[in-house]
């Protein structure tokens, strides 16, 4: 299995651009998230899954899109890029949405917004 | 709210002395306390669950002790080598908390010196 995959490892934006960041698991899992790991701030959720088709907002979802069309991807948009969006972003997985599954985590998007 | 610490924020041991790592929570109220390692740059490599109900978990080096009445997790690892320097960060899956998330800590900042 090659696990919680992300692309791209890096990216580039300038204020107001748009792009997608990747994430994809072969494991099958039900739940999948998006957190931001910020300098101070540490690991903060995003947006997450439960399963194909269902999304819900985490503790920072203002400008991010999520969508969940297939068990395997959890896409996560950035709709018009700001200074603020600059961090590290990780995608994550779970077996089950039942709380008290292990989680994986992907190895990270480093994104800078200019 | 949930707290959790992670005392001392960074810590320089010589090879092979053995590591102690502290985390300690506010709410006790938890499905899972999760410890991770992350090297520079890279994602979070999960090393221990402890389930609510378990007092300690160990894998190889790796021995991570639970006291919720003290609201304390303890990430042992044994005969330290320089391969073990990264930041080792706990997070708690809290049952109160939806979406699964998970609440991280700021994370301890290990160097091995040979």
């Amino acid at each position: 299995n090659a696990g919680v995959t992300q692309t791209p490892k890096f990216q580039v934006l300038k204020t107001g651009q748009s792009m997608t960041l990747q994430c994809a698991q072969d494991m099958n899992h039900e739940y999948m998230s998006w957190y931001r790991q910020d300098p101070g701030m540490g690991l903060r959720l995003i947006h997450y899954s439960v399963g194909a088709g269902i999304t819900d907002q985490g503790e920072v979802p203002n400008g991010y899109n999520v969508s969940r069309s297939t068990t395997e991807d959890f896409p996560l948009r950035l709709l018009s890029a700001a200074p603020s969006q600059t961090s590290v972003y990780f995608c994550a997985s779970s077996y089950s949405n039942s709380p008290g599954y292990e989680q994986y985590f992907g190895p990270g998007t480093r994104l800078t917004v200019t | 709210k949930q707290e959790v610490t992670q005392i001392p924020a960074a810590l320089s041991v010589p090879e092979g002395e053995n590591l102690v790592l502290n985390c300690s929570f506010t709410d006790s109220a938890i499905y899972n306390l999760q410890w991770f390692r992350q090297d520079p740059g890279k994602g979070l490599t999960s090393l221990l669950l402890i389930q609510s109900s378990q007092r300690e978990q160990t894998s190889g080096r790796l021995n991570a002790s639970l006291d919720k009445s003290s609201g304390r997790s303890t990430l042992y690892i044994a005969a330290s080598q320089p391969g073990d320097s990264a930041t080792y960060l706990c997070a708690l899956d809290m049952i109160k908390a939806a979406g699964n998330k998970l609440t991280f800590g700021g994370g301890t900042r290990v160097l091995v010196k040979p």
